[in-house]
């Protein structure tokens, strides 16, 4: 399946943190959503074979990497308490592929 | 722009009760729709999906769901609760470019004995 690493982290604003991801294996295409408290996911951006493929309202400090390994990363620098939230890894099969498959996201707080 | 609207914050039904969550979508043409659940402190899991075809769509755990083009819902069914079932409930279109999906806001179930 699809896992995440840290389960939780602490950071101060103004600080920069790297959440990391690996992909269900043979899934070349990753997703990363935010999920801020009582909401539903939101999502960021997506990664196919290593190029962003798409991108939602996330300022450009929202930053990721896909490797051929598959395993990704999300950077966000200068954090800010608003981004305070669990972020989620979904990988699928192909770019066009709709299904997802969701990790258990790692916990993000920010004070 | 899609959209997906989930009409109850939070239900409450008691164990062996049936239960009905309510999802409207807003969406042009023929939209690929998801249900899924998030139990406290875990990741979504995938409930069941309709892309085409039989309106009625059967999933994990009893769960099914009925796509409805004159309603724009996609409401999701279970015949018998089980405590377990206490969760969160995420209702979900995947848009036209098919690589973002759209959540709602989620349904939150409350299982008494």
């Amino acid at each position: 399946g699809v896992t995440q690493s840290p389960t939780h982290l602490i950071k101060t604003r103004g600080q920069q943190v790297t959440l990391r991801c690996s992909s269900q294996s043979g899934h070349n295409t990753v997703s990363w959503y935010q999920q801020a408290l009582g909401q539903g996911p939101q999502f960021i951006f997506q990664y196919y074979r290593e190029e962003e493929n798409g991108r939602g309202n996330f300022p450009p400090r929202f930053s990721g990497l896909q490797f051929p390994n598959d395993s990704s990363e999300l950077n966000v620098n200068a954090l800010e308490l608003d981004d305070s939230a669990l972020y989620l890894c979904a990988s699928s099969l192909d770019s066009g592929e709709v299904t997802q498959y969701f990790g258990p996201g790692t916990r993000l707080t920010v004070l | 722009a899609q959209s997906v609207t989930q009409p109850d914050i939070h239900i409450t039904v008691s164990e062996g009760a049936s239960l009905e969550l309510r999802c409207n979508y807003s969406y042009g043409a023929t939209p690929y729709l998801f249900w899924y659940v998030q139990s406290p402190g875990q990741g979504l899991q995938l409930l069941l999906k309709y892309f085409s075809g039989d309106t009625l769509v059967q999933g994990i755990k009893g769960f099914e769901a009925e796509f409805k083009r004159s309603q724009s819902s996609f409401n999701l069914r279970k015949p018998s609760v089980h405590w377990s079932d206490a969760a969160e409930y995420f209702c979900a279109v995947v848009d036209t470019g098919g690589f973002k999906t759209i959540f709602g806001a989620g349904t939150r179930l409350f299982v008494k004995a």
